[in-house]
């Protein structure tokens, strides 16, 4: 069993839609929590980060985590074509850990 | 701009030679991990170095070699290229403290082999 599991989408919505993006992980003992989004080959860039069960709220992101179920969520309020990308989950188990990624899910928000 | 620099950006270079990817991290932070991302993979680690110390290893071939040095930035070798190691290498770097966990990466070099 892979440490984090991703479903690779793709995923296609109308502009305007909430998008929900999900993760689970496999060890109870990850504690750090990150979503990133990927364009085109470019390098990844930090969305949302928590260390925390809960929801975590930046603008028209919202980060939840579920740790008893060890389910990770991202949603995506009135999403925009520019949301258009690759967003990938990241999960460590320690202040000096490794990150475990998903796999990514392709994401593509059409006007 | 996350602050963590790669350089250089594009790679091109013949089967069976030497390269060095180099990362400078952002200010203050200690850790720095090395990615690599195949068309249509994920992002695969290969090692990860705190404070010049190696602290993880993954799917890293015996062709690779990195290191950190005493100013953080960190170097990834890859000796002995073969056309499969064409990808995008990223580099991320982490302060590595309770509250400020999270990893930002680098704009990555590509590597091409040919």
């Amino acid at each position: 069993q892979k440490e984090v599991e991703q479903d690779p989408g793709p995923l296609s919505v109308p502009e305007g839609a909430i998008v929900s993006l999900n993760c689970t992980y496999s060890n109870s003992a990850f504690q750090y929590f990150m979503w990133y989004r990927q364009y085109s080959r470019k390098g990844p860039e930090l969305l949302m980060y928590t260390y925390s069960s809960g929801n975590k709220e930046d603008g028209r992101f919202t980060a939840q985590v579920d740790k008893s179920s060890k389910y990770i969520s991202l949603f995506i309020r009135d999403s925009q074509p520019s949301d258009s990308a690759t967003y990938l989950c990241a999960i460590r188990g320690s202040t000096l850990g490794r990150l475990y990624f998903g796999r990514g899910t392709q994401l593509t928000v059409w006007p | 701009d996350s602050g963590v620099t790669q350089t250089p950006k594009h790679l091109i270079t013949a089967t069976g030679q030497r390269v060095t990817l180099r990362c400078s991290p952002r200010s203050g932070d200690l850790s720095v991990y090395w990615y690599q991302q195949s068309l249509d993979q994920g992002l695969q680690f290969l090692i990860h170095y705190y404070n010049g110390e190696e602290r993880a290893k993954g799917n890293i071939l015996e062709r690779f070699s990195a290191q950190q040095f005493p100013d953080l930035h960190s170097e990834l070798n890859l000796s002995s290229l073969e056309l499969g190691d064409s990808a995008l290498y990223f580099c991320a770097s982490s302060m590595g403290m309770i509250k400020n966990t999270e990893a930002f990466f680098g704009q990555g070099t590509r590597l091409t082999v040919v």
